[in-house]
């Protein structure tokens, strides 16, 4: 079944402590984003993958960092948790041509104490 | 991108069609009407796109007007499950453009009531 896999679904830690946010995707796509989501501020795109190595700044880039290493993978690293970054996330992917649409993940709910 | 309108809310009948409309009165002659839904803090899900011509799959039909100007998406036979918020969103296709970011607005809540 063609997904996007997201890991953990929910995570609750403390300030500082890095973690990191996995995505995978089996649709062989080469574009794969990520996304984050307040109430009252929708969905804001937090960093971008053309395809492998190649990433660049979404419009919440601060406070995270990205990496493209292999096609389907595209962890988000959050290396110095802080509170604001209490949201939930989504991973997003599509292929880079055409008109195809994306395809998200079930979304991470994380909780920064 | 062009920006949408949507109502903030609709309700609708189960078993009934469910007809949500959308204004992209600025939309270029390149972008493409997509649509999705979220339901409750879930990842949004795809539902249909089009240019110009109206289409249908599995899960609804999208009707495009003549100019553009606007669209809507029918859920023929709207079940409690189709309770969720419905973007459109107007973008170009190809994903290079612009990060291949996709701008949710407001969107709008609908509610299937039995």
């Amino acid at each position: 079944e063609a997904q996007v896999t997201q890991n953990p679904r929910y995570l609750i830690t403390v300030t500082g402590k890095k973690l990191t946010v996995t995505c995978s995707q089996n649709m062989n796509h080469e574009y794969m984003s990520w996304y984050r989501q307040d109430p009252g501020l929708g969905l804001r795109q937090i960093y971008y993958s053309m395809n492998v190595e190649v990433t660049d700044k979404g419009d919440v880039p601060e406070g995270y960092k990205v990496s493209r290493k292999e096609k389907r993978n595209f962890p988000l690293i959050l290396e110095s948790p802080s509170p604001n970054q209490t949201s939930l996330y989504f991973c997003a992917s599509s292929l880079v041509q055409g008109d195809q649409p994306q395809h998200f993940g079930d979304g991470t709910r994380l909780s920064i104490l | 991108d062009a920006k949408t309108t949507q109502p903030p809310s609709m309700d609708c009948a189960e078993g009934r069609a469910a007809n949500l409309p959308c204004n992209h009165s600025t939309i270029s002659g390149n972008e493409y009407v997509y649509w999705y839904r979220q339901i409750h803090s879930q990842g949004p899900q795809y539902i249909i796109h089009g240019l110009k011509n109206n289409e249908t799959n599995e899960m609804a039909s999208l009707i495009i007007t003549e100019d553009r100007k606007s669209s809507t998406l029918i859920l023929p036979h709207a079940t409690l499950r189709d309770t969720a918020v419905y973007y459109c969103i107007v973008r170009v296709g190809p994903i290079y453009n612009q990060g291949g970011k996709l701008i949710f607005g407001q969107g709008t809540e609908l509610s299937v009531k039995p």
